[in-house]
């Protein structure tokens, strides 16, 4: 099985301030068809997972532009550029390499300072 | 709109059985596969299983193989789990979720599934 790791599993941001998750996989996540297949979910509180970025960097309908995700191989990183009150919860990375075997990090919990 | 409906979580004691139900609309059902994923309480997410379109291909992760059966019926949109020889550690909430656009796309609110005695 891949295993994937995020890092920080909690953070705290200001509202307007800039925060930054990383994802490694314990393989490469690069396909032989040449995409990558890594994903960014955000589960609100009380909520099921939204998809947020698919294929590393590629936001998914409707998402803030706030939101934007960066990497390659097996490193990945979600960046949110200026955290609004409605960011809070857990965000997920998820590696898609073997559909349907898909595996998730820990999850890495945000809140609002 | 996409929308999945989950039912059918509930009490249930050890080795007991259970089926859930994933109600779809908004979208053309039979055009493609559809997954399980738990969530156990406070814990990350799972993947459970999944079925192709026809459902013809299935697949589950090692923790349920052999205990529990996914199957959908197109006519009536929807998506199903058996769950039998239930453990303790099968207590989470069990989410559908689809593969339209992209994987895991779109998920329904789930359904909880407590296993105790």
């Amino acid at each position: 099985d891949i295993v994937m790791t995020q890092t920080p599993l909690s953070l705290s941001v200001t509202p307007g301030q800039p925060a930054s998750i990383s994802c490694k996989s314990s393989q490469s996540l690069l396909h032989s068809d040449g995409k990558t297949y890594l994903y960014w979910y955000l589960q609100k509180p009380g909520q099921s997972p939204q998809l947020l970025i698919y294929e590393v960097s590629n936001r998914f309908s409707g998402v803030p532009d706030r939101f934007s995700g960066s990497g390659s191989g097996t490193d990945f990183t979600l960046k949110i550029s200026r955290v609004e009150a409605e960011d809070v919860g857990l965000y997920y990375c998820m590696q898609g390499l073997h559909l349907p075997w898909i595996t998730f990090g820990q999850g890495t919990r945000l809140d609002i300072q | 709109e996409v929308q999945l409906v989950e039912s059918g979580g509930g009490l249930v004691k050890p080795g007991g059985s259970l089926k859930l139900s994933c109600a779809a609309s908004g979208f053309t059902f039979n055009n493609y596969s559809m997954n399980w994923v738990r969530q156990a309480p406070g814990k990350g997410l799972e993947w459970v299983s999944s079925i192709s379109t026809s459902g013809r291909y299935i697949h589950y992760a090692d923790s349920v193989k052999g205990r529990f059966a996914i199957s959908r019926d197109n006519a009536k949109n929807s998506l199903y789990l058996q769950m039998n020889s239930l453990r303790a550690e099968d207590t989470a909430i069990y989410y559908c979720a689809t593969n339209t656009i992209q994987p895991f796309d779109y998920w329904g609110q789930g359904t909880l599934v407590t296993v105790s005695s």
